[in-house]
């Protein structure tokens, strides 16, 4: 099974600001993906990232607020733009749904 | 669209007593099927997963989940609940065709197990 790492883990951020989130997989993966959890609530996912290509976003979820990027088939980043309190959310990482492991998440908070 | 649906949004229980945790996804298609626990301020991890074969899956810490195809539902069950179950169990489908490979959660339950 993949190991996935996830940094950072937790980080706090001002109005305004963007994070980025860096996804590492100890193996090559064809698919990554990008889900979020905000406070209790279920997991959605934001987007499909493919090495070589444009991430595909779900429904609700725009390139310019979520711009990923996708350099090989270990490494992921995600950025949330332009940050506002309703960003504060847990977003995670996840491979192949095969295996369907996720990374430890980040857990964002805006103030 | 296809979606998930966990009936029980808030199950409390006594230790020792039994647990099922119900799961319906509106998909016709072949699918994946999962189950996630998520316990106080930690991250998700995996209980248990179907894929093909057996209905009847065994996870980690006693969990099982049978599939029925027929009642398109996976639902989980633990013969005797802990005070450490105490958890939001997620459960999560994968249609497989039509292109889709993404992981579809439902919404959650909640389960608090009083000693």
């Amino acid at each position: 099974s993949a190991v996935i790492s996830q940094k950072p883990s937790r980080d706090i951020c001002q109005r305004g600001t963007s994070l980025t989130i860096q996804c590492q997989v100890d193996s090559q993966v064809t698919m990554m993906f990008w889900y979020r959890q905000q406070p209790g609530q279920s997991l959605t996912l934001i987007a499909t990232a493919n090495q070589g290509s444009e991430a595909t976003y779900e429904s609700g979820f725009v390139i310019d607020k979520f711009p990923i990027s996708r350099p090989n088939l270990t490494f992921s980043t995600l950025t949330v733009s332009n940050l506002s309190p309703e960003d504060s959310s847990i977003y995670l990482c996840s491979v192949d749904t095969a295996t369907a492991f996720f990374g430890q998440g980040t857990r964002l908070t805006v103030v | 669209a296809q979606s998930v649906s966990q009936h029980n949004h808030h199950v409390i229980l006594s230790e020792a007593a039994s647990l099922e945790l119900g799961c319906n996804y509106s998909y016709g298609g072949t699918v994946n099927l999962f189950w996630y626990v998520q316990y106080p301020g930690q991250h998700l991890q995996l209980l248990l997963k179907y894929f093909s074969g057996d209905p009847l899956v065994k996870g980690i810490k006693g969990f099982e989940a049978e599939f029925i195809k027929s009642k398109f539902s996976f639902n989980l069950r633990k013969p005797s609940v802990q005070w450490s179950d105490t958890a939001e169990y997620f459960c999560a489908v994968t249609p497989l065709d039509g292109g889709y490979n993404k992981l579809i959660f439902g919404a959650g339950t909640r389960l608090a197990v009083h000693p």
